[in-house]
């Protein structure tokens, strides 16, 4: 049973491009978060998702981002024309249920490293 | 908004050393997860407790609601143990409430 797949591992952006990062939760995991980790800061909750709905998106910066969870494919996190404070370490972690506890816990992936040039 | 602060935020030790990684929280809680993210970057986590004591292998994790303080220790560390071990107030409103600290780089010195 695959854990949580994060793709790409690293990538490379000028400013001005395009950024599409993608998770495929657990599976049986309908639940899927996004958090961003800048240098020298702890991770930061940027989006909840469930399938084909944002539950949850105080996280994230009111423009040029973007997140969906199609009913069938992975999560897709979207940032337009990045920048180079884009630059950071986008992680994907998935549940079971909304609540997280033993009996549903958290499971990451092992992140995405967006370098904006 | 609850502010979580991790101590020390650095920390070297030898091989075989006994290891405490603390962490307090401005902001009652429903349960403190401690994390681990490896020098390749992927998170695991390690225990989520909103009471008492917690024990896996070498580590243990304490939690004090009172005093808004929980620990990680590793007994006998070892090299591998090398990583960022970071905790995560939640709020109760589940993965999308929780408040991360900074985390705090180990090294385990063989």
């Amino acid at each position: 049973n695959a854990g949580v797949m994060q793709n790409p591992r690293h990538l490379v952006r000028r400013r001005g491009q395009e950024a599409r990062l993608r998770c495929s939760p657990m599976k049986g995991h309908s639940h899927v978060y996004w958090y961003r980790q800048l240098p020298e800061e702890g991770l930061k909750f940027m989006v909840y998702l469930q399938k084909e709905n944002i539950i949850d998106e105080s996280g994230m910066p009111k423009e040029r981002f973007s997140a969906e969870f199609p009913k069938e494919g992975p999560s897709i996190l979207r940032i337009q024309q990045v920048v180079r404070g884009d630059s950071a370490a986008y992680f994907c972690a998935s549940s079971v249920t909304s609540g997280i506890g033993s009996n549903s816990p958290l499971h990451f992936g092992n992140g995405t490293r967006l370098t904006v040039t | 908004k609850n502010e979580v602060e991790q101590s020390p935020q650095n920390l070297t030790a030898q091989e075989g050393e006994f290891i405490t990684i603390n962490c307090s929280y401005s902001v009652g809680i429903s349960a403190l997860h401690w994390l681990q993210q490896h020098p390749g970057g992927g998170i695991v986590s390690l225990f989520m407790l909103s009471s008492g004591k917690k024990k896996h292998g070498r580590l243990i994790a304490t939690i004090n609601i009172q005093e808004k303080h929980s620990s990680l220790h590793i007994t006998a560390s070892h090299p591998r143990d090398s990583a960022v071990y970071i905790c995560a107030a939640d709020s109760g409103g589940g993965a999308d409430g929780l408040t991360f600290g900074k985390g705090t780089h180990l090294i385990i010195q063989p």
